[in-house]
Order: C-alpha cells, then sequence, then structure tokens
C-alpha cells in the first residue's frame, strides 16, 4: 500500500542552521510529493511539490527533490528562521489522482534565536 | 478570492450528542475532502466528495459519520452520537477540477466531554 514515513522530531535548530528533514514513502506507479506546513493553530499550507521523477520543488527557500530511486523527498534549507517554527508534513497523492492524500505523522521544527 | 472556510473553528460536544462540521470550498472548486487529525499524528483522509458525489469514503468509520456536499450550499461532515475518540481537528480542503493540489481550511478543533 502507499505510505509516508518522515524523521522524528522534535528538530531543534539555531537560527541561521541548514535544515534536513528526511521523508521516504511507498507507493506504485508515480506518486505526486508535497511538503505542507502547518503554523500553531492553523491549517496546512502548500509549501512545495514535485510531480514527477527528479522534479526539484522549491519555495520560500526551501527545497525538495523527488528522488524516485530513493523513493525520496527530504526537505531542505539553507539558513532558518526562527518564523520557520512548525509542523512540516509530507505527503503523497497516488498516481490517478484518485484525490486521497497520504501524509506522514509530521516533524515539529523549533528554530531558536 | 478567499480561501477554505470553515466553522465552527472550535465546537464542544457532549457524548451522545450531534456535530456538524461545515466547510465552503474555493470559489471555482468543485471537489472537496475531509481529513482527520488526531492528537500528535498525521491527517488521515475521511472522504472525496464532488458535487453532488460521493467518490472516495474509504476513510470514513462505517458508523455514525456522513458527509455530503450539495448542490447548493458548503459540505457538511456529520457526526452523530459522538464519543471522546471523534475528539480531533477535521480539516477540510479543495481544489478545482483535473488539478492535484488541495487547498486546506484552518480546521474545526472539535472536543468531546
Amino acid at each position: 500500500g502507499n505510505s509516508v514515513t518522515q524523521m522524528e522530531g522534535p528538530v531543534t535548530l539555531s537560527e541561521e542552521a541548514f535544515l534536513t528533514i528526511n521523508c521516504t514513502y511507498t507507493a506504485t506507479g508515480y506518486p505526486s510529493l508535497f511538503w505542507y506546513v502547518q503554523y500553531p493553530g492553523e491549517g496546512l499550507q502548500l509549501l512545495l511539490k514535485a510531480t514527477k521523477a527528479d522534479d526539484k520543488g522549491s519555495n520560500k527557500g526551501f527545497e525538495a527533490t523527488y528522488r524516485k530511486e530513493t523513493t525520496s523527498f527530504h526537505l531542505e534549507k539553507g539558513s532558518v528562521q526562527v518564523s520557520d517554527s512548525a509542523v512540516y508534513f509530507c505527503a503523497l497523492l497516488p498516481s490517478g489522482n484518485t484525490g486521497k492524500l497520504i501524509f506522514g505523522q509530521g516533524t515539529t521544527l523549533q528554530v531558536k534565536p | 478570492n478567499a480561501g477554505v472556510m470553515q466553522n465552527p473553528r472550535h465546537l464542544v460536544r457532549r457524548r451522545g450528542q450531534e456535530a456538524r462540521l461545515r466547510c465552503s470550498p474555493m470559489k471555482g472548486h468543485s471537489h472537496v475532502y475531509w481529513y482527520r487529525q488526531l492528537p500528535e499524528e498525521g491527517l488521515k483522509f475521511m472522504v472525496y466528495l464532488q458535487k453532488e458525489n460521493i467518490i472516495d469514503e474509504s476513510g470514513m468509520p462505517k458508523e455514525r459519520f456522513s458527509a455530503e456536499f450539495p448542490k447548493e450550499g458548503p459540505s457538511i461532515l456529520r457526526i452523530q452520537q459522538v464519543v471522546r475518540g471523534d475528539s480531533a481537528a477535521y480539516f477540510c480542503a479543495s481544489s478545482p477540477p483535473s488539478q492535484n493540489e488541495q487547498f486546506f481550511g484552518p480546521g474545526t478543533r472539535l472536543t468531546v466531554l
């Protein structure tokens, strides 16, 4: 079946540190991959996406590359800010666009000044 | 263009009561999805609806839960005879036809006493 596994948190970093949040997936065919961010008390916001192998999604300094050979979609940012503190969710949409997003369990990021 | 609207934002019910959660999709979006987020967990798919049709309800509990998206008006997620285990955040998302990106609302946080 389809599933997403993220690294466990919380991840605590100092401001301007390099961020990596690992995400691996299991899926048949060619899913689309997403990173969503959830700030405290709010809904999810789409951060970036990639729809085919070797695509790189990027937004607000965050990047993730769709790696089919390693079934991964790791999130990276070169220099985090305190305002990046949030919960980050990796998700996949199975091929065929069934509408059923499969989410990882979420990774909490805490950035300290 | 207003985002996805959900109301109420917070809902408190006693065991055995009914809970009705409303979702108004973004303008031009005819596809609605409902997800549930239990504490400290990721989001779990519940149901996917188009206007007047249920497309996929594979994530819905077989009893007490129902969803609709009428021709006019918001989508409704209805939970009858609530139990404490129904306490969670319920998120609605919407998308236009033929697009895989889902836009999320702020969620309804249901507390069952």
